[in-house]
């Protein structure tokens, strides 16, 4: 199973959007909502940001949102904020009976 | 609070063998599934396996199945990972995470352990 596809970095400066992107397969994204995203600050585990294609667990800024289309899905972080810089990454489940994380994307806020 | 705790983590052979342990609080242990999620140093995340809340279900992926076990005991609220066959590329950071009831998620991480595969 090849990793999900994230690009390597994303920057933004303070206040601005930023989107994340995450390209997989008919066998994982494109037939499944099971599709969730993470942060993972330097030396941290990583934090649940999104389940479910779009839905946030408590606690969670609503400055995270995300949403899918076909193959792809999309985290968007509005309002940036110097603690948002980290590492994202998502994860889909598959036909195979398995889980796929993608690449991982640094988010530098400038 | 939930709190997932890993141990057993280590300095092994290649070809050794590691059983790395996760020991939950906070939450009935035996309601939710569990993975196993590694992290090579300066990479990124990859899953390694999954146990359903009673055990009779476990996935694996294909770079350790046959190598690699998953098993949980409820009675003890500890979830465990047998390694065998330890090659180089197996050194990582472990970490055991809670998947969040009906969305295959992981809701809740431990601190991970650390396994390091060298001669």
């Amino acid at each position: 199973q090849s990793a999900l596809t994230q690009p390597a970095s994303v920057s933004g400066s303070p206040g601005q959007s930023v989107t994340i992107s995450c390209t997989g397969t008919r066998s994982d994204i494109g037939i499944y909502n099971h599709v969730s995203w993470y942060q993972q600050h330097p030396g941290k585990a990583p934090k649940l940001l999104i389940f479910e294609v779009s839905h946030r667990p408590s606690g969670v800024s609503n400055r995270f949102s995300a949403s899918k289309s076909g193959y792809t899905a999309s985290l968007t972080i509005s309002g940036l904020q110097t603690e948002d810089e980290a590492d994202y990454y998502c994860k889909s489940f598959t036909t195979s009976k398995t889980w796929v994380f993608g690449g991982g994307t640094t988010l530098t806020v400038l | 609070q939930v709190q997932l705790v890993e141990s057993g983590g280590g300095v092994v052979r290649p070809g050794g063998s590691l059983t790395l342990a996760c020991e939950a609080s906070g939450f009935t242990f035996s309601a939710n599934a569990m993975h196993w999620v590694r992290q090579p140093p300066g990479k990124g995340l990859e899953w390694v396996t999954f146990i359903s809340d009673i055990g009779d279900r476990k996935y694996s992926a294909d770079s350790v199945r046959g190598r690699f076990t998953i098993s949980r005991d409820n009675s003890m609220n500890t979830l465990y990972m047998q390694m065998n066959s330890l090659r180089t590329e197996d050194t990582a950071v472990y970490y055991c995470a809670r998947d969040r009831i009906d969305s295959w998620a992981l809701d809740h991480w431990g601190h991970g352990t650390l396994v390091t595969v060298s001669s």
